[in-house]
């Protein structure tokens, strides 16, 4: 399949290893966060959310940290695997006049080596 | 399939050409979303859909891109007199309802105009 993010910025960690991924939103307004992984070929899949009420939300081996103040959004993935090479996106949902759309950030490349 | 699907998965247009493109989304959904994705770029957000009224097109890049979705389910993408820069992978997604609910994404059409 095609590739995805070519020329993103990489994080490499050891498998077994904690990675943390940084992403920075655009609008205090945003009410609503998700943080997606996608693979080669593949559409965007959708791993956890956090609303903007709360600044920690975990899920199964990931936990979600949202910073207000400073517009700040990582992403924790404890005793990262193999299968968690791919690229990261942060979004955020945006509300303009009733409509919803979603902003995503860079992307991050997570390189799991063995 | 349970999922959004997008057809086709691939389509080569000669510069100039129409082409069509087709998000079927998870049945129920009444948001659908269609995004532009740049090799090593995030999605950028083109248009999205509430059951089938169009309510933002803010992010198409120019009149040569036109979406429907007449009967609220399926959604087409045209790009009509394609251009080299249109090359890209386009999504499609839906979610539940507007607002903040999680998007899903089919696996994208990747369309090279040469």
């Amino acid at each position: 399949g095609e590739s995805v993010g070519l020329h993103l910025p990489t994080l490499s960690v050891q498998e077994g290893d904690n990675s943390i991924i940084n992403c920075a939103y655009s609008n205090s307004a945003s009410d609503y966060f998700i943080w997606y992984k996608q693979e080669s070929g593949k559409g965007p899949q959708f791993i956890i959310d956090i609303r903007s009420n709360m600044d920690k939300r975990q899920g199964q081996r990931v936990t979600v940290l949202l910073n207000k103040t400073v517009k700040h959004l990582s992403l924790q993935i404890a005793a990262t695997q193999p299968g968690d090479s791919a690229v990261y996106f942060c979004a955020e949902n945006i509300e303009t006049s009733g409509t919803y759309k979603y902003i995503f950030g860079t992307g991050t490349r997570l390189k799991v080596l063995a | 399939g349970a999922g959004v699907s997008q057809s086709p998965r691939y389509k080569v247009a000669k510069r100039g050409q129409d082409v069509a493109l087709r998000c079927d989304p998870i049945s129920g959904h009444v948001s659908l979303f269609w995004y532009q994705q740049a090799l090593g770029q995030g999605p950028e957000f083109l248009t999205y859909f509430q059951n089938e009224a169009q309510l933002d097109k803010s992010g198409l890049p120019s009149d040569r891109f036109f979406a429907e979705r007449p009967e609220g389910s399926v959604s087409t993408l045209k790009i009509q007199r394609t251009q080299q820069e249109d090359s890209a992978v386009y999504l499609c997604a839906s979610s539940f309802d507007s607002g903040d609910y999680e998007q899903y994404f089919g696996p994208g059409t990747r369309l090279t105009v040469t």
